[in-house]
């Protein structure tokens, strides 16, 4: 069946400019994940979703992220007034249930910020 | 969550065995102990996990010492396509959600 997907894969902006990344899990998981891995770094929690609820917000870097997630199932992840070091693979995982042992990821979208 | 330790980087001849240790001496009784791999410019992919009894599935076994103080990911027969940043997390199950990451083992198989 399909797997997480992302888009865009590849998104080039300016310093200052506003970026949208969209998720879309796989269909009935109920649980979703933002992670982002600078260059040459590991994986970096975001946020989480169960629902549309986010009960763990602790991994935004700044108050200019944030993220939304609608009818259970499309999330929306936005960077405003984006930074030369928001630049990052930005990775998106679903999982069944938050008690569940995997975590699906999707592909990812590279943010370049200019 | 524990933290773990993992060496940055390991070579396998094709067609042998990898043998990924990972140092988790603070682990904590009810701590699993995962295993992810990302393959370059892919997302990371679930491998394997377990609480303290050795596992194993087709992609991998886990070794996890009495202590459960370390473990091993072994990888039976390697082949090119195991070249992949290799991560060992722990987690405690049903809470916390968050896969904490760190920087993994970079295991490069050769023909």
């Amino acid at each position: 069946g399909a797997g997480v997907s992302q888009s865009p894969s590849n998104k080039v902006t300016e310093k200052g400019k506003d970026v949208e990344l969209r998720c879309d899990p796989i269909s009935g998981h109920t649980a979703l994940y933002w992670y982002r891995q600078s260059l040459g770094q590991g994986l970096e929690f975001l946020i989480y979703f169960q629902g549309n609820s986010a009960p763990d917000k602790s991994g935004l870097p700044s108050d200019r992220f944030s993220a939304e997630r609608t009818g259970g199932s499309v999330s929306t992840l936005t960077i405003q007034r984006t930074q030369q070091e928001d630049s990052a693979v930005y990775l998106c995982a679903s999982s069944p249930d938050p008690a569940s042992d995997e975590q699906f990821f999707g592909p990812g979208t590279r943010l370049t910020v200019l | 969550d524990a933290k773990t330790t993992q060496p940055p980087s390991m070579d396998c001849a094709e067609g042998r065995a990898a043998n990924l240790p990972c140092n988790h001496s603070t682990i904590s009784g009810n701590e699993y102990v995962y295993w992810y791999r990302q393959i370059h410019s892919q997302g990371p992919q679930y491998i394997i996990h377990g609480l303290k009894n050795n596992e194993t599935n087709e992609m991998a076994s886990l070794i996890i010492t009495e202590d459960r103080k370390s473990s091993t990911l072994i990888l039976p027969h390697a082949t090119l396509r195991d070249t992949a940043v290799y991560y060992c997390i722990v987690r405690v199950w049903n809470s916390g959600y968050a896969l904490n990451f760190g920087k993994g083992t970079s295991l490069l198989v050769t023909p």
